[in-house]
């Protein structure tokens, strides 16, 4: 079955940085892009970052980049998501998602984890 | 800057049909776009319905599908139900590696 459970979620002030995990098990790591979705609160899903499945490949989204920084440990099967310079709308809960084929791109995401709530405020 | 567009309301009666649609800004969808639909309720991760336009995930009822119409992609609900009440959400790759969600659609059974 697969698992994605993400961790790292906590208040921090405007300017700040934190550090999301997302441990994942079920299925052979390596062999996936993974992908962070962010929600903000009462708003749609937003797409982040996307990292392929042997890191080579990275992409952010424009309000993220430079700012964020997408990384994974494949042999920890984690994935990480580095949050620098942070204001209140990168306020949200942030989720951890496989795509659903296995390969060097994304095609899309099929499973998600239970999300970890980002909160920026003073 | 790409934008994807879906209705941001939808009404359907019990035992309706209704098909929910995603554009974007810069063209045609098609399946290069890899069409990706979700469904979320509310304090829930979202659901996958269908990736790759038409591929249904596991377990998704089959009153469910999901297509290209026309220039869009497109989900369909056939003979709605009161708990398909929930907010829809598609997702397009737009090319470099980029993707974008649309603004989502919540749909509402009376």
């Amino acid at each position: 079955e697969v698992q994605l459970l993400e961790s790292g979620g906590a208040l921090v002030q405007p300017g700040g940085s934190l550090r999301l995990s997302c441990a994942a098990s079920g299925f052979i790591f390596s062999n996936y892009a993974m992908t962070w979705v962010r929600q903000a609160p009462g708003k749609g899903l937003e797409w982040v970052s996307v990292i392929s499945g042997n890191g080579d490949s990275i992409f952010y989204t424009e309000s993220v980049r430079g700012r964020f920084t997408i990384s994974r440990d494949n042999s920890e099967n984690t994935l990480y998501l580095q949050l620098n310079s942070l204001g209140a709308d990168d306020t949200a809960v942030y989720y951890c998602t496989r795509d659903w084929q296995s390969g060097g791109s994304s095609y899309g995401s099929l499973y998600w984890g239970q999300g970890t709530l980002v909160t920026v405020s003073s | 800057q790409t934008v994807v567009t879906q209705e941001p309301s939808f009404s359907v009666s019990p035992g309706g049909t209704v098909t929910l649609t995603c554009a974007l800004s810069s063209g045609s969808v098609s399946t290069e776009n890899y069409p990706t639909w979700y469904q979320q309720t509310p304090g829930q991760a979202p659901r996958t319905l269908f990736y790759n336009t038409n591929i249904r995930s596991s377990g998704v009822p089959y009153r469910f599908s999901g297509s290209i119409l026309g220039n869009k992609a497109a989900l369909t609900i056939t003979g709605a139900q009161a708990d398909d009440e929930s907010d829809y959400y598609c997702l397009l790759y737009v090319g470099a590696g980029i993707w974008v969600f649309g603004g989502g659609t919540k749909l509402t059974v009376l």
